[in-house]
């Protein structure tokens, strides 16, 4: 199984500064079509998981332009400019090249 | 606009079974994908399943393989997830999901426990 390690943040970040996530993939997730298999996600407190960035770099629709990811094949970095207090909750990033498709541990983002 | 519902959920024993439903709207249910994916109290995402548009193929993580079906009837715009022996650490909320992973339902709880 491709094993999703994500970084700590170093909490609380104080309302609008930057913060960065880092998630490392134990298997390069660069597939032969040039495309990296690796979502972000955020989960607000008591709601569902919402898609952030897709094909490690693609915002997904309606997602503000204060989130942008990058990264190799196996080295991912999810960056949040000027963080609000909307961007509280825990972020995720998920592989999806293969089966069993799996999620980091989880990053959780608090708001000084 | 698309909704995913949930629904089937509860207090079950051990060893015990229970289906699961998502209803889907909004969209051509027949053309996506669906996953379940849950997620235990307090703790991270874990995916488990995925049937294609057509039922021809599904997946399933080690965790549940032998234990769980999924399956879909697109005639009703509505995939399952079949739980048999269920275990303590099968308690969480159980999320269904587009394959493009925009859209997930609200979560139903599922809790395992004597």
């Amino acid at each position: 199984d491709i094993v999703m390690t994500q970084g700590a943040l170093p909490n609380p970040v104080p309302s609008g500064e930057s913060a960065s996530i880092t998630c490392q993939s134990s298997k390069s997730l660069l597939y032969s079509d040039g495309k990296t298999y690796l979502n972000w996600y955020l989960q607000r407190p008591g709601q569902s998981p919402q898609l952030l960035i897709y094909w490690m770099s693609t915002r997904a629709s309606g997602v503000s332009d204060r989130f942008s990811g990058s990264g190799s094949g196996t080295d991912f970095t999810l960056k949040i400019s000027r963080v609000e207090a909307e961007d509280v909750g825990v972020y995720y990033c998920q592989q999806f090249l293969e089966f069993p498709l799996t999620f980091g541990s989880g990053t959780k983002l608090e708001i000084k | 606009e698309v909704q995913l519902v949930e629904s089937g959920g509860g207090l079950v024993k051990p060893g015990s079974s229970l289906k699961l439903s998502c209803v889907a709207s909004g969209f051509t249910f027949s053309s996506y994908g669906m996953h379940w994916i849950r997620q235990a109290p307090k703790k991270g995402l874990e995916w488990i399943a995925l049937i294609y548009y057509d039922s021809s193929n599904k997946y399933y993580a080690d965790s549940v393989k032998g234990r769980f079906t999924i399956s879909r009837d697109n005639s009703k715009n509505t995939l399952y997830l079949e739980m048999n022996s269920l275990r303590s650490e099968d308690t969480a909320m159980y999320y269904c999901a587009l394959t493009d992973y925009y859209y997930w339902g609200q979560g139903v709880m599922v809790t395992v426990s004597s």
